[in-house]
């Protein structure tokens, strides 16, 4: 399976921009990036997917590298509640399943 | 629409006791999920289905049973509980298939069992 690379944590303070990296050099040119993020004491929901071109929606944007290689997450205004773990999750193509690794924890400072 | 619910919410089984989680979908999507989800921990997928009357084997199966009878339901069953067994249980659904694998699986609440 094509893995994804996240930091173990990060911390960012409220109403601030927060970038989360995620790296996937293994990804192949059919591979969906997909990111979920699981609130405390929730299930994941579902953030945002994209193939190659930038995305926007409106819970946060996803950057994708030229090469595809990597992803950045951008949430442009941090509030407390997205304090949550975020994984970064790549859907192979004709794949039934996704894989969650261990994801970022993101905590948002008042 | 309710989306996809669990039931029950909480249980506390003996060692040796046998459960069933219930978990409902009303988007008509042709796969669901079973996950669990130990503390600290991400999700590990247990079983799936990717149709009414199709079950397949995820990362950890085993000790657990999953029946799809219905497209709309996806049970999982612990015939025999061990405390290995203690976590949260998340059911999820997609239409994975319809949308070009675009996977956006939509989560129940989760089910916190407990194994004395």
């Amino acid at each position: 399976d094509a893995k994804t690379t996240q930091p173990n944590s990060m911390e960012s303070n409220e109403e601030e921009p927060v970038h989360l990296p995620c790296n996937h050099s293994t990804i192949s040119g059919t591979d969906y990036i997909h990111w979920y993020r699981q609130l405390p004491s929730q299930g994941p929901e579902y953030v945002i997917h994209g193939l190659t071109s930038n995305v926007n929606n409106r819970m946060a944007s996803l950057a994708i590298a030229e090469d595809r290689k990597s992803s950045t997450l951008i949430l442009h205004r941090a509030t407390l509640r997205d304090a949550a773990v975020y994984y970064c999750i790549l859907g192979i193509q004709g794949a039934q399943k996704l894989v969650f690794g261990q994801g970022t924890r993101l905590t948002i400072n008042p | 629409n309710a989306g996809v619910t669990q039931t029950p919410k909480f249980r506390v089984l003996k060692t040796g006791q046998s459960m069933t989680l219930l978990c409902a979908q009303d988007m008509n999507h042709e796969y669901m999920y079973w996950y669990r989800q130990d503390p600290g921990m991400g999700l590990r997928l247990i079983h799936y289905s990717v149709g009414e009357g199709t079950t397949a084997k995820g990362e950890v199966p085993d000790g657990y049973n999953v029946s799809r009878l219905k497209k709309q339901n996806f049970l999982l069953g612990l015939e025999s509980a061990a405390p290995s067994q203690t976590s949260v249980y998340f059911c999820a659904s997609s239409n994975a298939v319809l949308a070009n694998w675009v996977h956006e699986q939509y989560f129940g609440p989760g089910t916190r069992l407990t194994v004395t």
